[in-house]
């Protein structure tokens, strides 16, 4: 079994501020890892995935994450956000190629 | 990328009906197709597998007969809410991998479904 945990529900920041989006995860076996963003009443836009190779994965609109396989997280960061990047962002893992399996979200409030 | 769409975007509908939701890959073949249902700030929650030429695989706890799938070509998976209720209210969302690449999906824009 796997599952994902996004440990904050709710990060507010200001402009321009850089900003981490915080997700750990558990899988008995190796795992791909993504992150996708939700902006209000639409689908989900994929940001970026680890599938293998380098651990610092770089995707759309400056974002970027790290796989860290010691510590089971992929954190997303971002060094400086813009009112635009306002949306939900979740974090979600697949093993054996199959289902994915989602966090519970966070919401990122860019404020001016 | 690929693109995923869904139709209708929004519906209202009586309680008792049935209301049939559309999922199509417009630019790709997907013998697989994913249905999930998503509640208000809340997640994702995959109900479904939906294959080509075969029965859907439905997640523990979702009923088959009130979540009707129906995969009936290469670019199209459709899901009937039969019988809705107000509960049945919520966020639609299918997704298709591309190629045999299953942990690649592209996600439709979603269908609001609210029922009166």
């Amino acid at each position: 079994a796997q599952s994902v945990t996004q440990l904050d529900s709710q990060v507010p920041v200001f402009e321009e501020a850089p900003v981490e989006l915080r997700c750990n995860y558990s899988s008995s076996v190796s795992v791909y890892l993504f992150w996708y963003v939700q902006y209000p009443n639409q689908g989900l836009q994929l940001l970026l995935k680890y599938l293998s190779g380098s651990t610092l994965v770089k995707g759309i609109n400056g974002f970027e994450a790290e796989f860290n396989k010691s510590q089971t997280s992929f954190h997303l960061r971002k060094p400086s956000v813009h009112i635009s990047d306002t949306a939900e962002y979740f974090c979600a893992v697949s093993s054996s190629g199959s289902r994915l399996t989602f966090g519970e979200g966070t919401q990122l409030t860019v404020n001016p | 990328g690929a693109v995923v769409s869904q139709h209708p975007s929004w519906v209202i509908c009586k309680s008792g009906t049935s209301v049939k939701i559309e999922c199509r890959s417009l630019d790709f073949q997907a013998t697989t197709m994913f249905w999930y249902r998503q509640f208000p700030k809340q997640s994702l929650m995959l109900m479904a597998t939906s294959n080509e030429g075969s029965k859907a695989t439905y997640e523990q706890g979702v009923e088959k007969d009130k979540f009707l799938i129906n995969h009936a070509s290469l670019t199209l998976s459709t899901l009937t809410v039969t019988s809705a209720h107000p509960e049945d209210s919520s966020f639609y969302i299918c997704s298709a991998p591309k190629g045999s690449v299953l942990h690649e999906q592209f996600f439709g824009p979603g269908t609001r479904l609210t029922v009166l």
